[in-house]
């Protein structure tokens, strides 16, 4: 099983929007809406964002939203807010398994 | 109010065993998959497998099957993590969290236990 491929880093200026991609395989993203986000603040537990690819729990924010299409899941996140600055990573079902991606560092400008 | 409480920071040497746990409270224990996910420093996060306490399913990924053990005691709503052997590569932040659905979205997170293994 290898890491899905998230960019590294992305930036955007507040009240703009950004968005994350994750490539997997037909092994993984392709094959499951069950693809999902979480963010990480520096020192702090990861926090769930989207689940199967385009839901989001109570209390996330509507500026986060989530899609698929083929082999690559995005997490769009609109109306950019300093408090957006963390790392993000996705996360896929791969078949009695789940594999994360390398997760993507957003700053705010 | 659901909450994953982990036990402390643990400094072991290489070869010794360990075992970390992570206690849920507020919600029904035994309805809920417990996950493990460790990140390395600096690093990002891998799943490493998945609980359900009410009947014991466990299911780990290939990359740690053989390398920990998952357990759970549902009398005190407790889950844990064990090692046998540490390797100093095992130094990470282990989080435990809530699964829901089939087990593989976490909704609440402990707040992780820092494992050190050094000579």
């Amino acid at each position: 099983q290898s890491a899905l491929t998230q960019p590294a880093s992305v930036s955007g200026s507040p009240g703009q929007s950004i968005t994350i991609s994750c490539t997997g395989t037909s092994s993984d993203v392709g094959s499951y809406n069950l693809v999902s986000w979480y963010q990480q603040h520096p020192g702090k537990a990861p926090k769930l964002m989207i689940y199967e690819v385009s839901k989001r729990p109570s209390g996330v924010s509507n500026r986060f939203s989530g899609s698929k299409s083929g082999n690559t899941a995005s997490l769009t996140i609109s109306g950019l807010q300093a408090e957006d600055e963390a790392d993000y990573y996705c996360c896929s079902y791969a078949g009695s398994s789940v594999v994360f991606g390398g997760g993507t560092k957003l700053t705010v400008l | 109010e659901v909450q994953l409480v982990q036990s402390g920071a643990e400094v072991k040497k290489p070869g010794e065993s360990l075992k970390i746990s992570c206690k849920g409270s507020g919600y029904s224990f035994t309805s809920y998959w417990i996950g493990w996910v460790r990140q390395m420093p600096g690093k990002g996060l891998e799943w490493m497998g998945i609980i359900y306490p009410g009947d014991s399913d466990t299911r780990y990924s290939p990359s740690f099957q053989g390398q920990v053990t998952i357990s759970a005691d549902k009398s005190i709503s407790t889950a844990y993590l064990q090692w046998s052997s540490l390797k100093a590569s095992d130094t990470a932040m282990y989080y435990c969290a809530r699964g829901f659905g089939d087990g593989y979205n976490f909704d609440y997170w402990g707040q992780g236990t820092l494992v050190t293994v050094s000579s």
